[in-house]
């Protein structure tokens, strides 16, 4: 089944220690994005990758980093996430940059204490 | 930079009227533009992705418009159903493929 999964889907923690989101994708697509959401804010875009080693800033870079060594992962890192990066993340890919259905993720949804 | 507005906020609708959900943009320069459904508590479902160079695309009961001169995209949902109660997002494609999402609006079609 082609799928987006994301892991965990649910993390609570505390200021400062250091964690990863796991994203990866079976459709073997070029593109894939994390956003996140918030209550008033809609979804944004946090970084997003067109290629292996190809990775660029969203809106709302700040505070995250982003490899992209193969294909089909694309972990999100919070080095040293505060309580402002409590949110429910998404990850998503598509077969082209911009040009064709964005799929994604269920969701991770993260409470940084 | 690129905002993307979308009106009204929430509707509330009885079954089998026809709707439209308006999405607005303020730069013109815009990829691509699609819009989404997101079920509550679930990721996003692309709905219709309309490439710059379009007018319209069709999916069964919806029908996307584009307007990249007057910054606007509609979705039309004709005789709506109670299955269709979501909340429906567009999302401006930029020239540098970042994703410019609007707040949303969420639907309720009453049974």
């Amino acid at each position: 089944e082609a799928q987006v999964t994301q892991n965990p889907r649910y993390l609570i923690t505390v200021t400062g220690k250091k964690l990863t989101v796991t994203c990866s994708q079976n459709m073997n697509h070029e593109y894939m994005s994390w956003y996140r959401q918030d209550p008033g804010l809609g979804l944004r875009q946090i970084y997003y990758s067109m290629n292996v080693e190809v990775t660029d800033k969203g809106d709302v870079p700040e505070g995250y980093k982003v490899s992209r060594k193969e294909k089909r992962n694309f972990p999100l890192i919070l080095e040293l996430p505060s309580p402002n990066q409590t949110s429910l993340y998404f990850c998503a890919s598509s077969s082209t940059s911009g040009g064709d259905t964005q799929y994604f993720g269920p969701g991770t949804r993260l409470t940084v204490l | 930079k690129q905002e993307v507005t979308q009106i009204p906020a929430a509707l509330s609708v009885p079954e089998g009227e026809n709707l439209v959900l308006n999405c607005s943009f303020t730069d013109s320069a815009i990829y691509n533009l699609q819009w989404f459904r997101q079920d509550p508590g679930k990721g996003l479902t692309s709905l219709l992705l309309i490439q710059s160079s379009q007018r319209e695309q069709t999916s069964g009961r919806l029908n996307a418009s584009l307007d990249k001169s007057s910054g606007r995209s509609t979705l039309y949902i004709a005789a709506s159903q109670p299955g269709d109660s979501a909340t429906y997002l567009c999302a401006v494609i930029t020239g540098t493929y970042k994703y410019i999402f609007g707040t949303g609006t969420r639907l309720k079609v009453l049974a």
